[in-house]
């Protein structure tokens, strides 16, 4: 069954430094997504993209954040200058037809020390 | 606006029970989805409910949907250990809204 792939799987970084969370969507899908699970809480919105452009943001989603599809295989979401409050998982997930069929990869958990 | 919030919160049960996971949400939809996810890991479509659509199975799963009273509720009939996880709901403004999650533990 296909899968949303999203690399790596833990990371580990200082306060200020930048990171780039990988996600391989499932080939011929359209639309993408990033969500974040701050532990012990719900599953929230970052943003997402469609047909090479953001279609929807959340507050959370500020300047520190951004998005890029620079090939046609991998979907990155990168943080500019981690705070301690960005520790979390962060889910990539993928839907050939929105709002139908999810995909959600395993996420990346993200720790700002 | 918060969309899809599960109740209860918290459910402790023994293999071979059922379980039953209620979500409530605010305004209109076109389908529900209901996820789980196992400790730390990531999240996994369960089953998918369109508006028009009453109720659905699929294996020991079986999701009721009542658009008049904006409310879905999950059966997992003859549970294992292995149903051990959060499971949540979830409706689609073109993004997903999760709830937070009913965290349902099966003792074996």
């Amino acid at each position: 069954e296909p899968e949303v792939t999203q690399t790596p799987s833990h990371q580990v970084t200082q306060m200020g430094q930048e990171v780039i969370l990988r996600c391989v969507p499932i080939s011929n899908h359209l639309y993408f997504y990033w969500y974040r699970q701050i532990l012990g809480q719900k599953v929230e919105f970052l943003v997402s993209f469609y047909n090479n452009e953001i279609s929807e943001k959340s507050e959370i989603f500020d300047d520190q954040f951004s998005v890029e599809r620079p090939d046609g295989s991998n979907f990155t979401l990168k943080i500019r200058s981690t705070k301690l409050e960005d520790s979390a998982m962060y889910f990539c997930a993928s839907s050939e037809d929105s709002p139908n069929g999810y995909t959600f990869g395993s996420g990346t958990r993200l720790t700002v020390v | 606006s918060q969309q899809g919030e599960e109740d209860p919160q918290a459910l402790s049960i023994q293999e071979g029970e059922n379980a039953t996971m209620n979500c409530s949400y605010k305004t209109s939809i076109n389908n529900l989805q209901w996820y789980r996810q196992n400790s730390g890991r990531g999240l996994v479509h369960l089953i998918l409910i369109r508006s028009n659509e009453r109720e659905k199975h699929s294996g020991r799963l079986r999701v009721t949907l009542d658009t008049s009273k904006k409310s879905s509720s999950l059966l997992i009939t003859a549970s294992r250990a292995a149903d051990t996880a959060s499971y949540f709901c979830a409706t689609p403004r073109g993004k997903l809204i999760f709830g937070q999650g009913t965290t349902l533990q099966v003792k074996p």
